[in-house]
């Protein structure tokens, strides 16, 4: 399917347990986002890609793990969730300067 | 630290009015500035898209402007309907590809 898509869309996990959420990309744009979006807090970057191999922190990195060898991939890794945690994240990606174009969205629950 | 702030936070209109949202940013050293709808549980949908060196962008019944020195930007929606009913939100990109988001407007358009 053209576009961007995330996996999974649900998942629910335990306090401590390693997650991993997919971003898949058709575009081959060579800017990759991630974002939580929580009540009260509104949309808030977590980290950023440029460009494969190049990965920069947004505002709210701590406690979140990225990668990307591939341009149409950006999996995004909770190392040890926790309940702060408890979120729904959306993947985007753009070229630099243009719009940005976002997943549907991963709904995670932390217990 | 660039903060951008919406308002109204909600608004109601009768079908067929015309109607603006507002979104403010404080750092007016922008890049771009994007607005999107969201819908109950999905993505984000991009709406347009203004480069710091334009003062306005036009899609069907939207019309956005951006004026960079008072660091202001209204969404004009025309002949509302309710199918514009949504969450609508602005997000201002500064040069380091840095999107911050406003806090979002909701809409709902009644018949």
């Amino acid at each position: 399917d053209a576009g961007i898509t995330q996996s999974p869309r649900y998942k629910i996990t335990e306090t401590g347990r390693q997650v991993t959420l997919m971003c898949h990309q058709t575009w081959s744009h060579s800017y990759m986002f991630w974002y939580r979006q929580d009540l009260g807090h509104g949309l808030r970057l977590i980290y950023y890609s440029a460009a494969a191999d190049i990965t920069d922190k947004g505002e709210v990195p701590d406690g979140y793990v990225v990668s990307r060898s591939k341009t149409e991939n950006f999996p995004l890794t909770l190392e040890s969730a926790t309940r702060s945690q408890t979120s729904v994240y959306f993947c985007a990606s753009s070229e630099r300067g243009n719009e940005q174009f976002f997943g549907p969205g991963t709904r995670l629950t932390v217990l | 630290k660039q903060e951008v702030t919406q308002i109204p936070a909600a608004l109601s209109v009768p079908e067929g009015e015309n109607l603006v949202l507002n979104c403010s940013f404080t750092d007016s050293a922008i890049y771009n500035l994007q607005w999107f709808r969201q819908d109950p549980g999905k993505g984000l949908t991009s709406l347009l898209l203004i480069q710091s060196s334009q003062r306005e962008q036009t899609s069907g019944r939207l019309n956005a402007s951006l004026d960079k020195s008072s660091g202001r930007s209204t969404l004009y929606i025309a002949a509302s309907q309710p199918g514009d009913s949504a969450t609508y939100l602005c997000a201002v990109n500064d040069y380091g590809q840095n999107f911050v988001f406003g806090p979002g407007t909701r809409l709902s358009v009644l018949p």
